[in-house]
C-alpha cells in the first residue's frame, strides 16, 4: 500500500497562509499526472473535494485554495486563511489503489 | 445538482449484517463509479471499494474482501453495501461518493452510522 503522511495539526492566523504537507512513500506520478488529490473535512460533515491530480481546483471551490508537488511530496496551499477554513484537510493517492492521509487539523488563530 | 443520500444511522448486534443505501440524482448513474469509505476517527479514512453501475463490475480494497459486498440498482440510481459478520471493528461512519476517473471522489453522501452492540 501507499502510505501517506501528514502532520496532525497546524494553528495559523487569520488572513495569513495555511500550507499543509503529504509526503508518500512511493511516487504517485504516472504517464504525465500526479495521483494526488485534496479533501476537506468538517466536523460532523463529510468530506468536499478540494484539488485533484494535484493542482486541480475543483468545481466551486475559490481560488485561495491551490495545490502543488509531484512525486512523493505535495503542498495544499490555502492563502488567504479565513475563519470558515477550520476544518480537516486529508490527502488521498489513487496511483495503486486509493489510500488516505491521516488528516491535518487546521485551526485558525 | 448532484445528490447523495444516505440511508440512517443503524444499530446492529454483533455478528449481524446491514444494508445501507445511497440514492443518487442529479448525474448519470449508469455511467458513474461509486465508492465506498469508511471513517473511524483518528485512523482515518479508508476506502472499502467502488463498483461501476453500468455493469456491476467491483473493485475491492483487500481488506474489505468477504466482509463488505457492493451492489446496484440503476432503476432507482441506487447504489447499495452489505456488510456482514459485524464486530466492534465495524463501527464507523460509512460514506458513498461518486467517483470519477483517476478515482477522485467528487461528491459525497451525508455518511451512516453503523453501531454494532449486543
Amino acid at each position: 500500500d501507499i502510505v501517506l503522511t501528514q502532520s496532525p495539526a497546524l494553528a495559523v492566523s487569520l488572513g495569513q497562509r495555511a500550507t499543509i504537507s503529504c509526503k508518500t512513500n512511493q511516487n504517485v506520478d504516472y504517464y504525465g499526472n500526479s495521483y494526488m488529490h485534496w479533501y476537506q473535512q468538517k466536523p460532523g460533515q463529510q468530506p468536499k473535494l478540494l484539488i485533484y491530480l494535484a493542482s486541480n481546483l475543483a468545481s466551486g471551490i475559490p481560488a485561495r485554495f491551490s495545490g502543488r508537488g509531484s512525486g512523493t511530496d505535495f503542498t495544499l496551499t490555502i492563502d488567504p486563511v479565513e475563519a470558515d477554513d477550520t476544518a480537516t484537510y486529508y490527502c488521498q493517492q489513487s496511483r495503486n489503489l486509493l489510500t488516505f492521509g491521516s488528516g491535518t487539523k487546521l485551526e485558525i488563530k | 445538482q448532484v445528490k447523495l443520500l444516505q440511508s440512517g444511522a443503524e444499530l446492529v448486534k454483533p455478528g449481524a449484517s446491514v444494508k445501507l443505501s445511497c440514492k443518487t440524482s442529479g448525474f448519470t448513474f449508469s455511467t458513474s463509479y461509486m465508492s465506498w469509505l469508511k471513517q473511524v476517527p483518528g485512523p482515518s479514512i479508508e476506502w472499502i471499494g467502488w463498483i461501476y453501475a453500468g455493469d456491476g463490475g467491483t473493485n475491492y480494497n483487500q481488506k474489505f474482501k468477504g466482509k463488505a459486498t457492493l451492489t446496484v440498482d440503476k432503476s432507482s440510481s441506487t447504489a447499495y453495501m452489505d456488510l456482514s459478520s459485524l464486530t466492534s471493528e465495524d463501527a464507523a461512519v460509512y460514506f458513498c461518493a461518486r467517483t470519477t476517473p483517476y478515482y477522485v471522489m467528487d461528491a459525497w453522501g451525508q455518511g451512516a452510522s453503523v453501531t454494532v452492540s449486543s
